[in-house]
């Protein structure tokens, strides 16, 4: 089926320790974006690309980093896990088509980071 | 700056009963307008849209939601509530600006149905 897949969808950590979130999307959307989900915070953009080899910060990129080498794929990377890291983590990639003004997004299913 | 206020993270109605969740959003340019629901353990699903066509937008689960750009308001009904409309729900507002589309989620509302 079409549509976003994040990779792994739990993970534990150590503090300390690195790991990459894969998010792989097979609708040829330009954008794609990185989210992380706290409780009674809603989604936060940590960072978003808005096509192949380009990458921005978001709101909240401290400690995070990202590459996006293919159109399809967009990795998030975190060096040094720290607990503050603790969280979900989603990846959406968005459309727009130019003749009808309608956009819209994709989001993937998650992923939960644990850092301990 | 671009934000999104979701009025009251938590709202419970009683089942069959109107459900209305609020969403006040600031823009100094029509925006993109989206409603999203997210089961526990789950992604974000989106319940509907509102791309600059009708104000009045239908969505899934008998979800809609009117477009106010007077009020800058884009709430959330349900004429009667159902058990599995239990869960949280997020408003967000995409707009474009230089370096492509942003978009600014709400901090959510967690709906409670009671039977």
């Amino acid at each position: 089926n079409a549509g976003v897949t994040q990779t792994p969808k739990f993970r534990v950590l150590k503090t300390g320790q690195s790991m990459t979130l894969l998010c792989a999307q097979d609708m040829n959307h330009e954008y794609m974006y990185w989210y992380r989900q706290d409780p009674g915070m809603g989604l936060r953009l940590i960072h978003y690309s808005v096509g192949e080899g380009t990458t921005a910060k978001g709101e909240v990129p401290d400690g995070y980093n990202v590459s996006r080498l293919k159109k399809q794929n967009f990795l998030l990377g975190l060096e040094s896990a720290a607990p503050s890291q603790t969280s979900v983590y989603f990846c959406a990639s968005s459309y727009l088509r130019a003749a009808t003004g309608d956009y819209g997004y994709t989001f993937g299913s998650g992923t939960r980071l644990t850092v301990v | 700056a671009q934000s999104v206020t979701q009025l009251g993270s938590h709202v419970s109605v009683s089942e069959g009963a109107l459900v209305l969740l609020r969403c006040n959003y600031s823009s100094s340019v029509p925006p993109y307008l989206f409603w999203y629901v997210q089961y526990p353990n789950q992604g974000l699903q989106l319940l509907l849209k509102y791309t600059s066509a009708a104000t009045l937008v239908k969505g899934i689960n008998g979800f809609e939601a009117e477009f106010k750009k007077s009020e800058t308001s884009f709430h959330l009904t349900k004429p009667s509530a159902h058990m599995s409309d239990a869960a949280e729900y997020f408003c967000a507002v995409t707009r474009q600006n230089t370096g492509g589309f942003k978009t600014i989620f709400g901090a959510g509302t967690r709906l409670f149905v009671k039977a």
